[in-house]
């Protein structure tokens, strides 16, 4: 149980366009969802946490108009990346928890986007 | 946001060998978690620690959450090929659905 699954894989957009990852968690009503985003050789960089029917709430430095976040049920959370440009190029990952099983997080497989 | 230390950066072992990493943290923590990320795909989770000084094993591995609160271990016994990844360990102060805070993760790799 707890899977969590995140389409697509991979993407390749260009420049000025928008591009939405969906996040699904499968057996289970995810109450909080995370995104993060991750550089080559570097750790998970928190982005915004959501919760189900509410505003997602951005981490220091993160543009909300700029990575948009819809948590509209319990088994699915977006992230548009809106306008994408080559430096939003990047391995974005999401990961969900819920009530009862304990405090661990559950994550995607991660989307590799790339702007062209 | 607050990063825990996790040492080493990098690991290059010998197959059969045990393996060992640890995390710590200026604050204390009321859960650990050990992942392990391979290339390309998302973290999954190995063990989770509720209680201080609790150790758990999963296989191989056994990870324990230290009496401070403040720090936890990894070891793997008897590494294997497969073993070869990214781990990292993450703590969390609150309830399920609160943020976890990453260490920096430890690159292992195993030689036949």
């Amino acid at each position: 149980g707890a899977v969590v699954s995140q389409h697509p894989s991979r993407v390749i957009c260009k420049s000025g366009t928008s591009v939405k990852i969906e996040c699904r968690s499968l057996d289970f009503q995810a109450t909080t969802m995370f995104w993060y985003r991750q550089f080559p050789k570097q750790s998970l960089m928190l982005m915004a946490t959501s919760n189900e029917g509410s505003k997602a709430t951005y981490e220091q430095g993160v543009e909300k108009d700029k990575f948009l976040i819809n948590h509209a049920s319990l088994t699915l959370s977006t992230l548009t990346v809106t306008s994408a440009h080559p430096e939003d190029s990047s391995f974005y990952i999401c990961s969900a928890s819920f009530w009862g099983r304990g405090t661990e997080a559950f994550f995607g497989q991660g989307t590799r986007l790339t702007v062209v | 946001g607050q990063q825990l230390n996790q040492s080493p950066q990098s690991m290059f072992i010998q197959e059969g060998e045990d393996v060992s990493m640890n995390c710590t943290s200026s604050s204390i923590f009321n859960t650990w978690l050990w992942y392990k990320q391979d290339p390309g795909e998302g973290p999954v989770l190995l063990i989770a620690l509720y209680k201080a000084g609790e150790l758990t094993s999963n296989g191989r591995l056994t990870a324990q959450f230290g009496i401070t609160r403040k720090d936890s271990f990894l070891n793997i016994s008897a590494s294997i090929p497969s073993d070869v990844g990214i781990y990292f360990c993450a703590g969390q102060l609150g309830t399920s659905g609160s943020r976890l805070t990453f260490g920096e993760g430890t690159q292992l790799t195993v030689n036949p």
